[in-house]
Formats: structure tokens, sequence, C-alpha cells
């Protein structure tokens, strides 16, 4: 059963410093991994896609790597903002599956001004 | 541009009532379509999800149950709401198996 655990739950930093985020996976045969960024009471907002070939992907001032052999994932933060202030969640979408995408828990970042 | 929408934002729900909360998808055909609930202090759990019309996969036996009447519309129900269906129920849609974009979610509290 796989199994999407990210450390740590929460996270306070002050703005301007560089932070990773972490997700691990006990399944590597994963056919994509997905961050997202959740507001308070608010849907989630897709952040970077990770195809299961692929190493990492970037936008902005975000960069999401993938090693599937140990299964781990990092999302880097670079020059945190305040604005950066929200629950970080990891998701791993199963090899063949149409539909299952398995959640960690989140890792909650707050970047004080 | 696609953009997902969900009613009601929020809802407030005594004990045997039943629900209907909807889901609608604009600026794609044919999506897959989710259910997702995050319940306090649980991750998300994938609840329903559908590859088209009429077509609904289940996850999770519970006391819920999904439709979709027509290609862009995805509905959640139940006939008699438990004080555990209470949760935040969030909608997402994806072109197949690639990247899931989600709608702003419902806040149900059943009381």
């Amino acid at each position: 059963k796989q199994e999407v655990t990210q450390i740590p739950a929460a996270l306070s930093v002050p703005e301007g410093e560089n932070l990773v985020l972490n997700c691990s996976f006990t399944d590597s045969a994963i056919y994509n991994l997905q961050w997202f960024r959740q507001d308070p009471g608010k849907g989630l907002t897709s952040l970077l896609l990770i195809q299961s070939s692929q190493r990492e992907q970037t936008s902005g001032r975000l960069n999401a790597s993938l090693d599937k052999s140990s299964g781990r994932s990092t999302l880097y933060i670079a020059a945190s903002q305040p604005g950066d202030s929200a629950t970080y969640l990891c998701a791993v979408k199963l090899g063949g599956s149409q539909g299952n995408l398995i959640f960690g828990k989140g890792t909650k970042l707050s970047v004080k001004p | 541009s696609q953009t997902i929408h969900q009613w009601p934002a929020t809802l407030v729900q005594p004990v045997g009532s039943p629900l209907s909360l909807e889901c609608t998808v604009e600026g794609t055909s044919n999506p897959n379509l989710y259910w997702y609930r995050q319940a306090a202090g649980r991750g998300l759990q994938l609840l329903f999800y559908s590859v088209g019309i009429g077509q609904i996969s289940s996850e999770v036996p519970q006391n819920l149950s999904a439709s979709r009447p027509q290609d862009r519309q995805f509905i959640l129900s139940s006939k008699k709401l438990l004080l555990s269906d209470s949760g935040f129920y969030l909608c997402a849609w994806s072109e197949g198996p690639y990247e899931q974009y989600f709608g702003p979610g419902t806040r149900l509290t059943v009381t």
C-alpha cells in the first residue's frame, strides 16, 4: 500500500530564506508526482508536476526534484516571502491508474516578515 | 481556459438529512472528474472518480454516492448524513491521467 509522508509537519522561517520541503513515498512504481499549495479554507493550487521519467521541474522560485528509486521528492523555495505562507501538499499518482492520487498530510509553512 | 466550480461553498446540515454537492467544469471536454474529502487532521482522501458519463468508481466504502449526469457535471450525494461526513469536499478534474486541478471546495458541517 502506497504511503506518502511529509516532513516536517510545520516550518517557520524568516523572509528571504531558501527552504526545502520533503516528501517520501513507499512504492516507487508511480506515474507522476504533484506538488500543491493550499491556503486556509481554500482549494488546492497545482504548483509542479513531475512525470516518473523526469528528475526535476522548475517554476519561478520553485524547484521540485524526484528520485524514484529512493522514494523521495523535494520542493525547493528560493528567497521565501510572506505570501508563500500556506500548506504544501505532495501527492503521487499510482502507475497505470486513472484516478488515484495519494496525498501526504502536508507541511504548513509560515514565512515571517 | 478551464475553470471548475463548486457549490455551495459552505453547508451546515443536521444528522440524517440528505446532501447534494455539485461540481462543474468549463473549457474542456470529457475530463476525468474526482471527489476528495479532507477531514480535520487527516490527509486528502479520494472518494470517487469518473472517466465518463455514468462511469463512477468508488475508492472508499461509505455513506456517500456520486453521479455524473452530464460530461462536465459531477454530483456528490447522501441520503442520510452522519456526523463523520463533516469535512472539506474538493472536486478536481484532469485530462486523462495527467495533472489534476482542484475546485474551491465545500465546507460541510454535520450537526
